[in-house]
């Protein structure tokens, strides 16, 4: 079983939608979450953290934690074209030595349509 | 305030032979991590730099190491390249004295694109 796991997408939403990307999480004890913005040949940017079970809302992002159920997502609002891009899900967990260490998913391609 | 900044960009190299990339972290950080990302993939850690001393590794051979400098700036070298090398090498930066809880929270450079031909 993969640590974290995203739908590779492409997710597909109408110019104005709600975009809405999952995350599932293995590790039970992972502590943080992120959501990173890839564009195409670009580097990943942090969008949002969390850390809290609940909501997270900033601008038109929405971060989403249900730790009991191990999933984490990240819901775009009025979503734009220039919000087409790959997010990936970042999870910060402990390994064997007790050393932080930061999962990744390899990422949802979310394309936005005029 | 300066971001991440990588060396080279782009550059295009051939099997057998030997690569450095370079970084420096954001302005106030002192952490340096190294990423591979192949194309339709997540990063993947190669190893983190604190206080020039490697203090995490991700599961990559030998053939991958690393320095970083006094001035918290960053190498990493590949030798022995291979055609499965190809990929867009990232640098992220942070801060290890970082709450627990934010140390996820990493700064990337815009990448070194190594092919390996």
């Amino acid at each position: 079983q993969k640590e974290v796991e995203q739908n590779s997408g492409p997710l597909s939403v109408p110019e104005g939608a709600i975009a809405s990307l999952n995350c599932t999480y293995s590790d039970r004890v992972s502590q943080s979450f992120f959501w990173y913005r890839q564009y195409s040949g670009k580097s990943p940017e942090l969008i949002m953290s969390i850390y809290s079970n609940g909501d997270k809302e900033d601008g038109r992002f929405t971060a989403q934690l249900n730790k009991a159920s191990q999933y984490v997502s990240l819901l775009i609002r009025d979503s734009q074209p220039s919000d087409s891009a790959t997010y990936l899900c970042a999870v910060h967990s402990f390994n064997a030595g007790n050393n932080r260490k930061l999962i990744w998913g390899l990422g949802t391609s979310l394309a936005v349509n005029p | 305030d300066a971001g991440v900044t990588q060396s080279p960009t782009h550059l295009i190299k051939t099997r057998g032979q030997q690569v450095t990339l370079r970084c420096s972290p954001k302005s106030g950080h002192d952490t340096v991590s190294w990423y591979q990302q192949a194309l339709g993939q997540g990063p993947q850690f190669i190893f983190q730099y604190y206080e020039e001393e490697e203090r995490q590794r991700g599961n990559f051979p030998d053939r991958f190491s690393g320095h970083q400098f006094p001035n918290y700036s960053s190498e990493l070298n590949v030798n022995a390249l291979l055609l499965g090398d190809s990929a867009l090498y990232l640098c992220a930066s942070s801060l290890w004295g970082a709450r627990i809880k934010n140390t996820g929270e990493l700064f990337f450079g815009e990448g070194s694109r190594l092919t390996v031909l």
